[in-house]
């Protein structure tokens, strides 16, 4: 299984909504992350899960708070996001530190803030 | 902070040919991996082909290679016989031993057939 599954693949929501996007992968990679995508952009690194805990947060708004609640899972929990934030959102897994440091990626969420 | 430039917003390239796609990248560290990326329409990133920094023999993966000339902090990628499917958004990633990875702005490649 070489798959980092994302849900949901699209989602719509209000700015005073709550909502989480969803990661998991079973390929026993210690390392997580999440990226944002704009249009024709490259990916934004927001935050980095490594061996469970928060080693990286690339000064990303608190209106996204990350969880991973185990080496399988990550979270994205999203509240009060703004229009701006509309983007592809990545979640990738890799193995963490020096050796094979391929990342394998999620089909992403596109998330629309209305 | 590591930075990764490619030059080229879009290529194009006619069925069957051969195209080089460049990527450069700024760094002061000695360990660190480097990749290229396509992304297609459906969004997924893929990997293409991946070479690390330790070694010197360039990276081959059937249609793709790379030149990679680690003084000149230079990484590009070689796609022969290129074919329809290869049309996307390549990105040239560099990754370090903290897990973090930087992308390129990205080259759109159309093959034209």
């Amino acid at each position: 299984d070489t798959e980092v599954t994302q849900t949901p693949k699209h989602l719509v929501m209000g700015m005073t909504n709550k909502k989480s996007l969803k990661c998991e992968q079973h390929m026993g990679h210690r390392a997580m992350y999440w990226y944002k995508q704009k249009a024709k952009k490259p990916p934004e690194l927001m935050f980095v899960y490594s061996y469970e805990k928060l080693s990286i947060n690339e000064s990303v708004p608190s209106r996204f708070s990350p969880e991973c609640p185990n080496s399988s899972l990550l979270n994205l929990h999203l509240h009060a996001l703004q229009p701006e934030d509309s983007a592809l959102y990545l979640c990738a897994s890799s193995h963490p530190g020096t050796g094979y440091t391929e990342a394998f990626f999620g089909q992403g969420t596109r998330l629309t803030v209305v | 902070a590591q930075t990764v430039t490619q030059s080229q917003p879009e290529m194009s390239v006619q069925e069957a040919e051969t195209v080089t796609l460049s990527c450069t990248y700024d760094t002061s560290e000695s360990d660190y991996y480097l990749f290229w990326y396509k992304q297609p329409p459906s969004r997924q990133m893929i990997l293409v082909i991946r070479q690390e920094a330790y070694k010197q023999q360039n990276a081959t993966e059937n249609r793709f290679s790379v030149n990679f000339q680690k003084a000149a902090k230079s990484f590009s990628l070689k796609i022969s016989d290129s074919q329809l499917g290869d049309a996307a958004m390549y990105f040239c990633a560099y990754a370090n031993t903290g897990n973090q990875f930087y992308f390129g702005t990205g080259t759109s490649l159309t093959v034209i057939p």
